[in-house]
């Protein structure tokens, strides 16, 4: 079974500065994709960047980037430029890739990291 | 695109009481899932769907039921409430191509 673990319950950064939110995770796959999740106070689930396990480049979506250490199974978020509007609780998510037919894309969460981004 | 959608919002019962939750996608998924979500704790997976007619336990399925009859629904239903039930739900769906799972706005629920 896979574990995803976020070690930082909240994290607190300055409008305009950057941040870090840490995540690792255990699995025996090798095939898989790893997800950061925006939930903001509106409790919408938006997809902020994903990561497939086969790249070696990191993704970046604009302001979000990721650090994906596949070895050390290791997969940080860095937000640049923080703003008002990425204060939100911020999930890491794992999906082992599925082998096809009916196999399906469960995701499994860690348990969330709290970014308050202060004016 | 509505996208998709949960009914209701929020919803307060009482211990023994039952109900339905339902959540509609207009993007023709064949993916869906019903994930609740408690404090200090991420979503966890109740139970999923791949296709119309077809559903199977997740990692918390214990005291719900749901159903798939049509393609763009998927309903949970709570046969007899319990406060460890009080959580937030998440519907989600995605296609076939799996790597990217898309959001209700969640459900509210409270178990007196």
């Amino acid at each position: 079974a896979q574990t995803v673990t976020q070690s930082q319950p909240e994290m607190s950064v300055q409008e305009a500065e950057t941040v870090t939110l840490s995540c690792t995770y255990d699995t025996s796959e090798n095939n898989y994709y790893l997800f950061w999740y925006k939930q903001p106070p509106s409790r919408q689930m938006i997809l902020v960047i994903r990561q497939e396990a086969y790249k070696q480049q990191n993704a970046t979506e604009n302001r979000f980037s990721v650090n994906f250490q596949k070895a050390a199974k290791s997969f940080s978020l860095k937000i640049s430029d923080s703003q008002l509007g990425d204060t939100a609780m911020y999930f890491c998510a794992f999906m082992k890739q599925p082998a096809g037919g009916t196999s399906y894309g469960k995701l499994t969460f860690g348990q969330g990291t709290i970014l308050t981004v202060h004016p | 695109n509505a996208g998709v959608t949960q009914t209701p919002k929020f919803r307060v019962l009482k211990t023994g009481q039952s109900m339905t939750l339902l959540c509609a996608q207009d993007m023709n998924h064949e993916y869906m899932y019903w994930y609740r979500q408690d404090p200090g704790m991420g979503l966890r997976l109740i139970h999923y769907s791949v296709g119309e007619g077809t559903t199977a336990k997740g990692e918390v399925p214990d005291g719900y039921n749901v159903s798939r009859l049509k393609k763009q629904n998927f309903l949970l239903g709570l046969e007899s409430a319990a406060p460890s039930q009080t959580s937030v739900y998440f519907c989600a769906s995605s296609s076939r191509n799996y790597n990217e799972q898309f959001f209700g706005p969640g459900t509210r629920l409270t178990v007196l």
